[in-house]
């Protein structure tokens, strides 16, 4: 159990478009779900806290505008990388929380050209 | 200021032995501890998590927590070449469910 899916595992787009990743729980609810970023040898970096039903809590520094977040259902959420830039390029991370424990969905990894 | 430590390593052991992994964090009031495996370029992987103080057990893998001494380890028996990767310590503390990670510890398991 404990499954989360992330699409597209991996995506290359060019400078100035947005790209979508879906974060999926496919076998638990999740009211909480929280997205990452991690660039290569680095700290995983939290980027926001994603509530059903609610607007996202950005970690100081991460632009709301660019980084939009839904959280749509129990079971899904969003991240859209707007107007994506190459310094966007990295590797985003999502998990989902049944109850304290996080699990991590395997990751997209989003190169700008 | 909220922080998990942990030693960066890299620590290396002989395929069979124990691994033995260790992580401190400052937060007094933390409730939850988690240990994570990440292998290079890949998503963590939740290995285990503990709540109480003492040993929690599960196959190989032997959580440890001294709330006390404000101490969580990872113990791996058995270690196998597999399970080399980055082993990352996570605290949650207060109400917001986030995770606060520490820097990783690189585990390399000799053949």
């Amino acid at each position: 159990g404990a499954v989360v899916s992330q699409h597209p595992s991996w995506v290359i787009c060019k400078s100035g478009t947005s790209v979508k990743i879906e974060c999926r729980s496919l076998d638990f609810q999740a009211t909480t779900m929280f997205w990452y970023r991690q660039f290569p040898k680095q700290s995983l970096m939290l980027m926001a806290t994603s509530n059903e039903g609610s607007k996202a809590t950005y970690e100081q520094g991460v632009e709301k505008d660019k980084f939009l977040i839904n959280h749509a259902s129990l079971t899904l959420s969003t991240l859209t990388v707007t107007s994506a830039h190459p310094e966007d390029s990295s590797f985003y991370i999502c998990s989902a929380a049944p109850r304290d424990e996080q699990y991590f969905g395997p990751g997209t990894r989003l190169t700008v050209t | 200021q909220k922080e998990v430590e942990q030693n960066s390593g890299p620590l290396s052991v002989p395929e069979g032995a124990i691994a033995s992994l260790n992580c401190t964090y400052s937060d007094r009031g933390s409730q939850s501890f988690f240990w994570y495996r990440q292998y290079s370029g890949k998503s963590p992987e939740l290995i285990m998590f503990i709540y109480s103080n003492g040993d929690k057990e599960d196959g190989r893998f032997t959580a440890q927590l001294n709330k006390a001494s404000q101490y969580v380890s990872l113990l791996i028996r058995d270690s196998q070449p597999s399970d080399s990767a980055t082993y990352l310590c996570a605290v949650i503390s207060g109400s917001a469910r986030q995770l606060t990670f520490g820097s990783g510890t690189q585990l390399t398991v000799l053949p």
